[in-house]
């Protein structure tokens, strides 16, 4: 059985950091394509980044609103996804789920989501 | 990046069927996801590549795309299907795109 669980996720003032993480069960964690995808309170679903298997590049690509200022990382030995997020601003906060992109597409599998809060 | 629209609610009687729709240019040549999220919980992938249905999800849930629309369709329906459901679209030219997400009422 697939199982995602994210942690990390908290309160932060605007201009800071924080590091999501994201644990991965039931699966091939090295041959997995790999999603961040957050949700604003009361709103719709936002595309964050992904990460390619090392296999396919271990390359990463990012939604705009993110560049420059969030990382995804991952480390195959402990089967974790990481999310790191610096120059924090209110606009980020969200729940942050983790997915995984089996066929590359679509969002198969999701974590039940960490709640990041960016507010003074 | 690819523009999605979706009814922000549909509502629907128990027993009848529900159909939910996703615009976007030229979306027929897309492959289109669906994704239900019921409130407090993660969403869940109920369609895939257009059709088909990953394993467990019932077969009243189906989808198609043609055109301009892609079309998910939940027959006999349930209040237990009472959910916002999101379409999605990732072209191998931009960034992975989410319709507006629609409300489902079931009366």
């Amino acid at each position: 059985e697939v199982q995602l669980v994210e942690s990390g996720g908290g309160l932060v003032k605007p201009g800071g950091s924080l590091r999501l993480s994201c644990a991965a069960s039931g699966f091939t964690f090295s041959n997995a394509w790999m999603s961040w995808v957050r949700q604003a309170p009361g709103k719709g679903l936002e595309w964050v980044g992904r990460i390619k298997s090392k296999t396919d590049g271990g390359t990463t690509d990012y939604a705009a609103p993110v560049k420059g200022r969030f990382t995804i990382s991952r480390d195959d030995s402990k089967n974790t996804l990481y999310l790191q997020m610096n120059s924090l601003k209110t606009e980020d906060t969200a729940v942050y789920y983790c997915t995984t992109n089996f066929g590359h597409k679509a969002f198969d599998y999701w974590g039940q989501g960490t709640l990041v809060t960016v507010s003074s | 990046s690819y523009v999605l629209t979706q009814p922000p609610s549909v509502s629907v009687a128990p027993g009848k069927t529900a159909r939910i729709t996703c615009g976007g240019n030229n979306i027929g040549s897309k492959s289109v996801h669906w994704y239900q999220q019921k409130p407090g919980q993660a969403p869940v992938l109920v369609i895939y590549y257009d059709s088909d249905r990953p394993s467990g999800i019932p077969e009243r849930f189906s989808g198609s795309n043609s055109g301009n629309t892609a079309t998910l369709t939940i027959s006999r329906v349930e209040a237990g299907d009472e959910a916002d459901y999101y379409c999605q679209v990732w072209d191998s030219s931009s960034d992975p795109s989410f319709g507006g997400g629609t409300k489902l009422t079931v009366l």
